[in-house]
């Protein structure tokens, strides 16, 4: 069966600071995969989104970057966080007309 | 431009009675809808979906309406149920390379006992 897992759960970072969020799928190859962002209070905001190994398509200009070096990983990274980057984070995976399942996700408060 | 919208932040409902929740749709081309429920601090969970070419989708309490014409969609939950609490997204899909998922904004669905 497909899960997809996602660490850490929370973290907390200074302003400043670097980030990486990962993201494994397993039990399926070659899957679209997504990274979403839900800020308090807010919906879920489509970040980035990867048809496969290289690709990346961005659909909010921000502070963030998101990388997807092997078929099953993608990584959503910040050189910088500012204040605004906090949020909890959630990464996605497509799988049948039944839309996406979604990681766990992660909670980053930053201070 | 919001493109799937829930203009009800949040909705009240005394356990047993239904809950309806409502969303909003631009776009067109959007060719499957979808219902998911999230917890706190977790991932939202597929609830219930219906495809652009149906009008009502059933699963159990569960019952999703497509008005195509009004652009329109809704949950209904029947009996409501306390464990029923948490936030709903509608998200509707377009068909394209990235088959992309449009969320709207959640509405928070409280059952009080």
């Amino acid at each position: 069966s497909q899960t997809i897992h996602q660490w850490p759960a929370t973290l907390v970072q200074p302003v400043g600071s670097p980030l990486s969020l990962e993201c494994t799928v397993e039990g399926t190859s070659n899957p679209n995969l997504y990274w979403y962002r839900q800020a308090a209070g807010r919906g879920l905001q489509l970040l980035f989104y990867s048809v496969g190994i290289g690709q990346i398509s961005s659909e909010v200009p921000q502070n963030l970057s998101a990388s997807r070096p092997q078929d099953r990983q993608f990584i959503l990274s910040s050189k910088k966080l500012l204040l605004s980057d906090s949020g909890f984070y959630l990464c996605a995976w497509r799988g049948n007309l039944y839309g996406y399942t979604f990681g766990s996700g992660t909670r980053l408060t930053v201070v | 431009d919001q493109q799937v919208k829930q203009n009800s932040p949040s909705l009240s409902v005394q356990e047993g009675r239904i809950s309806i929740l409502n969303c909003d749709y631009t776009n067109s081309m959007f060719d499957y809808f979808l219902w998911y429920k999230k917890y706190p601090a977790e991932g939202p969970t597929f609830l219930i979906s219906i495809s652009s070419i149906k009008d009502k989708n059933e699963d159990g309490r569960f019952t999703v309406f497509l008005n195509k014409s009004a652009k329109h969609l809704s949950l209904h939950i029947v009996p409501s149920q306390p464990g029923d609490s948490a936030v709903y997204f509608c998200a509707a899909r377009t068909d394209n390379a990235g088959n992309m998922l449009t969320f709207g904004g959640g509405t928070r669905l409280m059952v009080k006992p």
